[in-house]
C-alpha cells in the first residue's frame, strides 16, 4: 500500500464525453502527478502539481486539464473524450526528501 | 529530447536463476532513475531509486546500478521466483519537474 487513492477504479465512456478523474496523495506529500499508460507501453506524464499550482506538463492538449486543492488531493478532468484515450490512469504523490514517487493503482478509462 | 529503452521487452527463465534487466537512457543530465515493478492492470511500486550521485542501489534479492556516463542502469534479481513475475519499468527524472520519462518496461515470467 503506497497510501495514494485513485477513484474511480474503471470506467466506461463515449466518445465526445467528459470524465473527472480523482486521486488523493499520501500524507505530508505536497506533489502530485498524473501519467497515461496505454496497454503495452510505459506512463507518459501528463502533468504535475506543487502545492495547486501546475509545475509541468507533457505533450497533452488542453483538454487534459487539472486541478490541485489544499489538501493536496487532485483531479484530472478530460474534456471532448477520443478513443485513444482509453487507458489507464495513474496518479503519484511525492513530497519527501528522497524525490520517491508513490503510485496509487490507477482508473481504467475505457472510451467507447 | 531524453529517451529510455528497455531490452529485452519480454524474458522467461526458470526459478532460482540470477537475472539482469537492462535501462539504458540518452540524456546523462539525469537528477535520479527509479524502478518500479507493475503486476497486470495495476499501478506501480516503486523497488529502488538511485540518485545521480550515486552508482547502486540494494534492496534484498534487488540490487541496481547506475552509469550516467554511458547512459545505463541495470537491475539485478538474484534466486528468482515465480512471485517476481512482472512487468519491470525504469524511469528518469531530468531536472526540477517532477516528470518521470519512462522505458517501455520489460515483462519478466519466472517459472516454477
Amino acid at each position: 500500500e503506497t497510501g495514494v487513492t485513485q477513484s474511480p477504479t474503471h470506467l466506461i465512456k463515449t466518445r465526445g464525453q467528459q470524465v473527472t478523474l480523482r486521486c488523493s496523495s499520501q500524507s505530508g506529500h505536497n506533489t502530485v502527478s498524473w501519467y497515461q499508460q496505454a496497454l503495452g507501453q510505459g506512463p507518459q506524464f501528463i502533468f504535475q502539481y506543487y502545492r495547486e499550482e501546475e509545475n509541468g506538463r507533457g505533450n497533452f492538449p488542453p483538454r487534459f486539464s487539472g486541478l490541485q486543492f489544499p489538501n493536496y488531493s487532485s483531479e484530472l478532468n478530460v474534456n471532448a473524450l477520443e478513443l485513444d484515450d482509453s487507458a489507464l490512469y495513474l496518479c503519484a504523490s511525492s513530497g519527501g526528501q528522497r524525490d520517491i514517487q508513490y503510485f496509487g493503482a490507477g482508473t481504467r478509462l475505457s472510451v467507447l | 529530447k531524453q529517451e529510455v529503452t528497455q531490452i529485452p521487452a519480454a524474458l522467461s527463465v526458470p526459478e532460482g536463476e540470477n537475472l539482469v534487466l537492462n535501462c539504458s537512457f540518452t540524456d546523462s543530465a539525469i537528477y535520479n532513475l527509479q524502478w518500479f515493478r507493475q503486476d497486470p492492470g495495476k499501478g506501480l511500486t516503486s523497488l529502488l531509486l538511485i540518485q545521480s550521485s550515486q552508482r547502486e542501489q540494494t534492496s534484498g534479492r534487488l540490487n541496481a546500478s547506475l552509469d550516467k556516463s554511458s547512459g545505463r542502469s541495470t537491475l539485478y534479481i538474484a534466486a528468482s521466483q515465480p512471485g517476481d513475475s512482472a512487468t519491470y519499468l525504469c524511469a528518469v527524472k531530468g531536472g526540477n519537474t517532477g516528470k518521470l520519462i519512462f522505458g517501455q518496461g520489460t515483462t519478466l515470467q519466472v517459472k516454477p
